[in-house]
Parts: C-alpha cells; structure tokens; sequence
C-alpha cells in the first residue's frame, strides 16, 4: 500500500491528452513539492517535472504538473506512442522522514 | 553530464550481507544529498534511504531500518548501502539518485543510475 495514491493505469489515444493523478495527505503533499517520474522497464527513472510544476531542460512541454491542497496532477497533451511508460509522483513525507512515492500509473497509447 | 553507476549486487542467500557502491560523475557530489530507491519484481518504486551532502544525517525507510546502512565516501564521490540480515522480499533493482537541489537532504531525486539486482534466494 504506498502512501501516495495513483490510479493504476491510464490510457488514450495518440493526440489526446491525459491527465494523471497523485492523492496524498498534509504531511507529504500538502506540505511539500512533488516530483513526476517517467519509468520505462529496465531504463532509469526519468524526472518529468519538479517543484509541483517545473520542467528540466528537455522535457517537452506537452508534460504539466499542477498541485492544489493534498493532491498532484500530471497532464501530458499531444499523447505520442513514445510516452507509453509507467509514471510516478512522489514527495518528501515529513513524517515518515522519507520520500515517498505513488503506486505508479501505466499509461497505453491505443 | 551527470552519471550514476551502481554496482555490486547479485545473488544472495537469506540472512546474509550484500554492499552495493555507486559511483558519481558529472557533479559536484560533495553538494548533494544521494538516495537509494529500490523496484521489486512486478512492483512500483520504493524508497530505501537518503544521506546528506556531508554524511551528517540519513534517513531509511522503515523496512529496512536496522539492517541496511547508507555512506558515502566524498573523496571518492562513491555512495554505499549496507545491507545486513537480506529478506526474500530485498529483492529489487536498487538504483542510486541524486538530490535535485544543493545541500539539502528533504527533496526529491531527479537524476538516476542504471541499477543493480539483488536477489535473495536459496
């Protein structure tokens, strides 16, 4: 049982747009930034966006992260086959002393 | 660029120790915080433990609390986890990551090494 909450999967069609959604409480989210990772099998991990809605230099802008109170979101636009992966949020949890993380959402392009 | 290399994990038999190391480049590694986050067969990403910048203070996820041990060696830019007392349920990709912003030990990895397997079986 992770202490953040994702749906487990996620799909659409190539040009859609998608949004996925990060559940927390006070002491991770609602007090703290969240992180979105892209994981494809046997790749590392892949940071998507930073700070709740920041983008690394690289990452397309079709990727948008938003937080409101004790919940995230990542919305990706323009849906590519290329962005079929599984998908993580997470945030420091001030309780625990750890990062925690999302049970992770696989995305399918149809 | 930044990299992260881990390295010796593999097989292992229930109860005893395995020490995994991962070596940095790209950065200044004395500046930041370094994590290990583990994947289980079949499972989501699970923190294991953070140090910071200068190895003053970690933190573990309860799991393994008492039986692994993060270090780091600044002089070598080499991260480290102990793991005493290994569990079926050790068994995992373990990767190291660095802390996205300087000096401080609260935040989120953003880069990743490759990983390393560790499994624990008879």
């Amino acid at each position: 049982q992770s202490v953040l909450t994702q749906p487990p999967s996620a799909s659409g069609t190539p040009g859609q747009r998608v949004t996925i959604s990060c559940s927390g409480s006070t002491s991770n989210i609602g007090s703290e930034t969240v992180n979105w990772y892209q994981h494809l099998p046997g790749t590392a991990p892949k940071l998507l966006i930073y700070s709740n809605n920041q983008r690394p230099s690289g990452v397309p802008d079709r990727f948008s992260g938003s937080k409101s109170g004790t919940s995230a979101s990542l919305a990706i636009s323009g849906l590519q086959s290329e962005d079929e992966a599984d998908y993580y949020c997470a945030a420091w949890d001030d309780s625990l002393n750890g990062v925690v993380f999302g049970g992770g959402t696989k995305l399918t392009v149809l | 660029q930044v990299q992260l290399v881990e390295s010796g994990g593999g097989v292992v038999q229930p109860g005893r120790s395995l020490r995994l190391s991962c070596a940095a480049s790209g950065f200044t590694f004395n500046n930041y915080a370094v994590h290990w986050v583990r994947q289980a067969p079949g499972k989501g990403l699970e923190w294991v433990a953070v140090i910071s910048y200068d190895g003053s203070k970690e933190y573990y996820a309860d799991s393994v609390k008492g039986r692994f041990t993060i270090s780091r060696d600044n002089s070598k830019n080499t991260l480290y986890l102990q793991m005493n007392g290994l569990r079926a349920d050790d068994t995992a990709v373990y990767y190291c990551a660095k802390s996205i912003f300087r000096r401080s030990v609260t935040t989120n990895p953003d880069y990743w090494g490759q990983g390393s397997l560790v499994t624990v079986s008879s």
